[in-house]
């Protein structure tokens, strides 16, 4: 039962313009929603984050938006820089109680020049 | 300050062994929580330990265990290796390990079992 997924494994974008990674959940209690970016042979690293009750973060060129009614997220990289070619995993928690995160499977974001 | 670090970087180990695999948080973090990343599959929630107690724990087989010293530091033990136990097993320190907040995720271990 896979209650956080991203849908699109890959996904390719020109340098300069926008790219939009997509994450879909399934369980109501979550309410703090992560994106991590991952390297080859690194561990992920955290980008940013969203609270259930906000609908909007923003940090530099990254924006995260939250859509509650349709369990929907997505993360916004403005402009996309060839650096910013990595693997994406959007993560969700239920942080009353619970003490891990569940992942969706990733998307592989390519930056071409 | 220093980052989480994990030990060994690469391991290769055959059928039916078992192994070892640590974990050091960063200095003053109390939660260690382990994560099994495999192709396709995301990352997958092993468990997590807070001042030397598992507080949670995945959807794995008995053979994945783990524990915490008075330290911080984290080991994880799997027996009876399968193939399928091949991956790349990551740890997140926290200071409370409250949803996620707060994580630092080492570089992780490499494991392939032939």
């Amino acid at each position: 039962d896979q209650q956080v997924k991203q849908n699109s494994p890959s996904l390719s974008v020109q340098e300069g313009r926008i790219s939009i990674l997509n994450c879909d959940y399934t369980n109501s209690m979550f309410d703090y929603f992560l994106w991590y970016k991952k390297y080859p042979a690194e561990g992920p690293t955290f980008l940013i984050s969203i609270s259930s009750i906000k609908d909007k973060n923003e940090d530099g060129r990254f924006t995260v938006f939250l859509n509650k009614s349709a369990k929907h997220l997505s993360l916004h990289i403005v402009p996309s820089q060839p650096g910013d070619s990595a693997v994406y995993f959007c993560a969700a928690s239920a942080t009353q109680g619970a003490q891990k995160l569940v992942f969706g499977q990733g998307t592989r974001l390519t930056i071409n020049p | 300050k220093a980052g989480v670090t994990q030990t060994p970087r690469y391991l290769i180990k055959t059928r039916g062994q078992q192994v070892t695999l640590s974990c050091s948080p960063i200095s003053g973090h109390r939660s260690v929580s382990w994560y099994q990343q495999t192709p396709g599959q995301g990352l997958q929630f092993l468990f997590e330990y807070f001042s030397e107690t598992q507080r949670n724990k995945g959807n794995f087989p008995g053979r994945f265990s783990g524990r915490q010293f008075s330290n911080s530091r984290s080991e994880m033990n799997v027996s009876t290796l399968e193939l399928g136990d091949s991956a790349l097993y990551l740890c997140a320190s926290s200071l409370e390990g409250r949803g996620g907040i707060g994580y630092t995720f080492g570089s992780g271990t490499r494991l392939t079992v032939v």
